[in-house]
């Protein structure tokens, strides 16, 4: 039983295109949270979101924007892709203090 | 606000060595968390190990073991008997306790582990 899961893996788009990106936890965790990779490696959050209220909007182009529809999903929409959006992206899931379960990244290229 | 700095950027081992990385942080506040993440080639990132500020006694898990020096503002990782499979990138990560759970990362530290 993967703990937190997302798909796609791999997804290759064309620029302009409209691309979403699902994660999926089953650990009961209240927050989730998406996670931007470049790469140079540096994580930068994103969104976070605790029993589907978000609490973290960090500054990320209007373009992105996360949904979720009860505390175990927590879905990535892009718009308009560009080729900066180029990067791994990852989701997480966390309980209290205890740290974060992560997706296995969904690595990004628009071309 | 809080910042966390690894210095070194990349290290890298014989197989079987002891090594250290280094981590240091910046905060004003007395009771928060620290971590330190693995991400292998795979890219999953795996949590190694997890450090409560308000405990003295530094954590250990298997060969992993900190080094934590509250005081210093130091948080630095060692690996003993280092593995092929301990190559990875490392982040160091800072938890302030009413922070909505978010974490403050370190740049990362990649490990070479050389056969």
């Amino acid at each position: 039983d993967t703990a937190v899961s997302q798909t796609p893996k791999y997804l290759v788009t064309q620029m302009g295109n409209d691309k979403s990106i699902k994660c999926e936890q089953n650990l009961g965790h209240d927050t989730m949270y998406w996670y931007k990779q470049d790469s140079k490696k540096f994580l930068k959050i994103m969104f976070s979101y605790n029993n589907k209220e978000l609490i973290i909007n960090e500054t990320v182009p209007n373009r992105f924007s996360p949904k979720s529809p009860d505390k175990a999903h927590l879905n990535l929409h892009i718009n308009s892709l560009e080729l900066g959006d180029s990067a791994v992206y990852f989701c997480a899931s966390s309980l209290d203090s205890y740290g974060y379960t992560f997706g296995s990244g969904t690595r990004l290229t628009v071309v | 606000a809080q910042t966390v700095t690894q210095s070194q950027p990349e290290m890298s081992v014989q197989e079987a060595e002891t090594v250290t990385l280094s981590c240091t942080y910046d905060t004003s506040e007395s009771n928060y968390y620290l971590f330190w993440y693995k991400q292998p080639p795979s890219r999953q990132m795996i949590l190694v190990i997890r450090q409560e500020a308000y405990k003295q006694q530094n954590a250990t898990e298997n060969r992993f073991s900190v080094n934590f020096q509250k005081a210093a503002k130091s948080f630095s990782l060692k690996i003993s008997d280092s593995q092929l499979g301990d190559t990875a990138m490392y982040f160091c990560a800072f938890m302030k306790l009413d922070s909505n759970y978010q974490l403050i990362w370190g740049a990362g530290t990649k490990l070479i582990i050389k056969p």
